[in-house]
Formats: C-alpha cells, sequence, structure tokens
C-alpha cells in the first residue's frame, strides 16, 4: 500500500497474555519509529530501528517489550505478560531517512488488556 | 531534556476565525513537526520546518531558530479542521525521534 499499515486496528487481550503488533512501513523508508498513545500521557517514544537494527530502544518501559524488523522492512512490536497499565494506542512511523524528514504515521492499533 | 511545549490546551473558534496555536522548545531540537489527529482517527503530519515558514493551503507554520518557537496559523477556518494539532521537536543526533508537546484541542464551530 501507500501508507504505513499497521495491524490488528484494535486488540481486547486478557491481563497475562503476549500480544505482537506489526507495523508495515512505506517501501523503501529505512527509518521505523514506534510510540505509544496512552490516556493523560499523550505521545512518547518506544523504539527506533535504522534497517534491521534498532540503535535506540530507550523508551521501552520494561523488558516485558520487545520488537523486531526483518528484511528492512516490517516490524513488530510484543509485549509479553500484558498489564492493564499497557492499555494504549501504539502508533508506527517511517521515513525516508533519520534526519529532517516528514515522518509518515499509522493508523495505530488499539490495546485493551482487560 | 528535550522537551517541547505547546499552548493553548483547548480552542474554540467560530468558522472563518484566523487561528495560531503556539509552540516552544528545548536545545536539542534540529526541527519542528505540526501534526494533526482527528478523533478516532491517525495522526497524519501537516509540516516539518527547520527554518523560515511554509504554507499548504489555509495552513501556515513558522519557526524562529533563536526564539526556540514554532506557531501553526489556520486562516478562514472551518469546522473540518476541529481536531488536536500536536507540536512535536525531532532530537538532534542519534536516532532523531520525536518529542511530543501535549496536544491542543481545536473546536471550530459553524
Amino acid at each position: 500500500g501507500a501508507g504505513v499499515s499497521q495491524s490488528p486496528s484494535n486488540k481486547v487481550t486478557e491481563k497475562g497474555k503476549d500480544v505482537e503488533l506489526r507495523c508495515d512501513p512505506i517501501s523503501g523508508h529505512t527509518a521505523l519509529y514506534w510510540y505509544r498513545q496512552s490516556l493523560g500521557q499523550g505521545l512518547e517514544f518506544l523504539i527506533y530501528f535504522q534497517g534491521n537494527s534498532a540503535p535506540d530502544k530507550s523508551g521501552l518501559p520494561s523488558d516485558r517489550f520487545s520488537a523486531e524488523r526483518t528484511g528492512g522492512s516490517v516490524s513488530t512490536l510484543t509485549i509479553q505478560r500484558t498489564q492493564q497499565e499497557d492499555s494504549a494506542v501504539y502508533l508506527c512511523a517511517s521515513s525516508l531517512a533519520r534526519v529532517n524528514t516528514e515522518a509518515f504515521f499509522g493508523q495505530g492499533t488499539r490495546l485493551t488488556v482487560v | 531534556k528535550n522537551e517541547v511545549e505547546q499552548s493553548p490546551q483547548n480552542l474554540t473558534a467560530q468558522e472563518g476565525e484566523f487561528i495560531t496555536i503556539n509552540c516552544s522548545y528545548s536545545v536539542g531540537i534540529s526541527a519542528l513537526h505540526w501534526l494533526q489527529q482527528h478523533p478516532g482517527g491517525g495522526i497524519v503530519s501537516l509540516f516539518m520546518l527547520s527554518s523560515g515558514k511554509k504554507k499548504h493551503g489555509r495552513l501556515i507554520a513558522t519557526i524562529n531558530i533563536q526564539e526556540k518557537h514554532s506557531s501553526l496559523h489556520i486562516t478562514a477556518s472551518h469546522p473540518r479542521d476541529s481536531a488536536v494539532y500536536i507540536c512535536a521537536g525531532q532530537t538532534q543526533g542519534g536516532s532523531e525521534k520525536l518529542v511530543f508537546g501535549k496536544g491542543t484541542k481545536l473546536t471550530v464551530n459553524p
């Protein structure tokens, strides 16, 4: 597709279960970012990929969170043993390069942990 | 610490009014992004600025690097402009990640 695609768009999971969120960036975009938008917290950075490597994981809130990117394209964000505080909208953004280029956002995955 | 502050938090206007949203940022921000988010919708990039001024239709964005301040203006506002507008600073060096302001919720009444 022409834009950044995320799936699923909505996910309801039980506390303690693992979830995987997928991001398919715009073809050719080497930089990929995961952000989280929580109610009352605004948007916050989680992790940055350049190609398949993740030189900046500083925003991951705990070791229950991990992410990978394969083939310089699709990225998966995994949350293990989900907690209620993980409920948020998880957004993926990609850009052509790292420096001073427009960021293109996906529609997000709304995660609800019950 | 990289910080972005925007104001006002909420803004209500009548159709046709000129609107200004302000954003101040700290040292270590190399570029400013203005984003739009409609209720239940995704985030759309409106502008990316590192200097000067950009215009797209009724939207104008300016940045003053010396004062570390940016503004988003909407001329002849319309109810369809109602959305949350988010200012985001791109951090200098490293991952160049975005640091976000808390957003301005704009409501334009007919």
